[in-house]
């Protein structure tokens, strides 16, 4: 059973960089799709993008110019970059394994990021 | 503003039943993707109830149920019961947004 981790700063200063870390254990990361969504107060779920194991990506087109995401099989680990934050930004992050054609059918328990100065 | 329409709440006594409703268009749930539904209870991870339209993982009782028809989706509750009270969310990938993931806005259903 793939149990996932986030784990990054849960405060970032505007128009800075949001970087997430999301760590497996239970599993390997290799063979599936690996997505970042995020549930903002008062708002709903909102994906982010994902990324497959061989490093390939697709974004959110309303994120796209600020997001990056990548892996690093060899920790068992994929990221999250998202640049040029603002208070919009502050959010409940998920990582989760799935948003490559299916379902979501591991998640993350959620890590709270709030953009503050 | 949420790709997927969904109800902001529902409400029902315990041992009734409630559906919920999404709505989208025919570059989602009205094309080849399926939808899938989301329970989340506060401070928990979200988890898959029903997958593919209307299959249930093990261990989701069979209470929960799903439909797609044409351009929408439902999940079906039946014999409400206090701990089923959580956000509900729908979910399917849409090819105007070159086959992103999208979510429905969320419902809160209410355990009356």
């Amino acid at each position: 059973q793939v149990q996932l981790q986030e784990s990054g700063p849960g405060l970032v200063k505007p128009s800075e960089t949001l970087s997430l870390t999301c760590t497996l254990s239970g599993a390997s990361i290799s063979g599936y799709y690996w997505s970042w969504i995020r549930l903002s107060p008062g708002e709903g779920l909102e994906w982010i993008g994902r990324v497959y194991t061989s490093g390939i990506t697709h974004y959110n087109p309303s994120l796209k110019s600020r997001v990056t995401i990548s892996v690093d099989r060899s920790k068992n680990q994929f990221s999250l970059k998202l640049t040029s934050v603002t208070a919009a930004d502050t959010a409940l992050y998920y990582c989760a394994r799935g948003g490559g054609g299916g379902y979501f059918d591991s998640w993350g328990r959620g890590t709270l990021v709030a953009v503050s100065s | 503003q949420s790709v997927l329409t969904q109800p902001p709440s529902v409400s029902g006594a315990p041992g009734q039943r409630v559906t919920i409703s999404c709505t989208g268009s025919s570059s989602n749930i009205g094309a080849v993707y399926d939808v899938h539904w989301y329970q989340h209870l506060p401070g928990r991870a979200p988890t898959v109830l029903i997958y593919g339209n209307n299959n249930r993982p093990s261990g989701v009782p069979d209470r929960f149920s799903g439909s797609k028809s044409g351009t929408s989706a439902s999940l079906a509750i039946t014999g409400l019961q206090a701990e089923d009270e959580a956000d509900y969310y729908c979910q399917s990938y849409d090819s105007n947004l070159s086959g992103s993931v999208v979510f429905g806005g969320g419902t809160k259903l209410t355990v009356l």
